[in-house]
């Protein structure tokens, strides 16, 4: 079992749609939780990071994190085609961050 | 201009060749790692390196070695290549400590023929 897990999708939706894309995890020392986006043959930029259980909300995206389900999500409000991505959720304990495999998210005009 | 640099951007090569991927990043960051994304796998830590002249393995280091004379540069070297090394390679780097934000350059597309 990988330590932290993440449907590939890929995740169609029109313009306009809420997204909710999820990662679980199976390591209860991890501490930072972090989502990534990476454009195709672009690399990852850091799109949200939060420390411990709580929601932490920028612009149109927020990040939820669960610990004591080990369960974080990210939704995307008002999704835009610019938002078309490949998401990636992380997590760091020990040093060293551990990702999930990524979610392909498309947005239809 | 400041930030995470990879070179080449693109390299073919054949089997059982040497091959090195050059990172370089302008921040002074402590911390500096390499990935590769494979479909399926996600990113996958190969090597990291907490200051110069400190390197430590990650999750699949086979087959690779990484040096770090100088702060700012992290080599990442394929001894003799093989198929199994054909990925996209990502190089990365945080500040003080390794829970910090990882910035993640362009990435080196690999293919080994």
């Amino acid at each position: 079992q990988k330590e932290v897990e993440q449907d590939p999708g890929p995740l169609s939706v029109p313009e306009g749609a809420i997204v909710s894309l999820n990662c679980t995890y199976s390591n209860s020392a991890f501490q930072y939780f972090m989502w990534y986006r990476q454009y195709s043959r672009k690399g990852p930029e850091l799109l949200m990071y939060t420390y411990s259980s709580g929601n932490k909300e920028d612009g149109r995206f927020t990040a939820q994190v669960d610990k004591s389900s080990k369960y974080i999500s990210l939704f995307i409000r008002d999704s835009q085609p610019s938002d078309s991505a490949t998401y990636l959720c992380a997590m760091s304990a020990k040093g060293k961050l551990i990702f999930g495999q990524g979610t392909e998210l498309s947005v239809k005009p | 201009d400041a930030g995470i640099t990879q070179s080449p951007r693109y390299k073919i090569t054949e089997t059982g060749r040497q091959v090195t991927l050059m990172c370089h990043q302008t921040w002074s960051h402590s911390y500096m790692f390499w990935y590769r994304q494979d479909l399926g796998h996600g990113l996958r830590l190969i090597y990291y390196s907490a200051a110069a002249d400190i390197t430590d393995k990650g999750e699949v280091p086979d087959g690779y070695v990484v040096s770090r004379s100088k702060t700012e540069n992290f080599p990442l070297t394929l001894e003799s290549a093989t198929r199994s090394q054909t990925s996209v390679y990502f190089c990365a780097s945080s500040g003080w400590t390794s829970s910090d934000t990882q910035y993640f350059g362009p990435g080196t597309r690999l293919t080994v023929l």
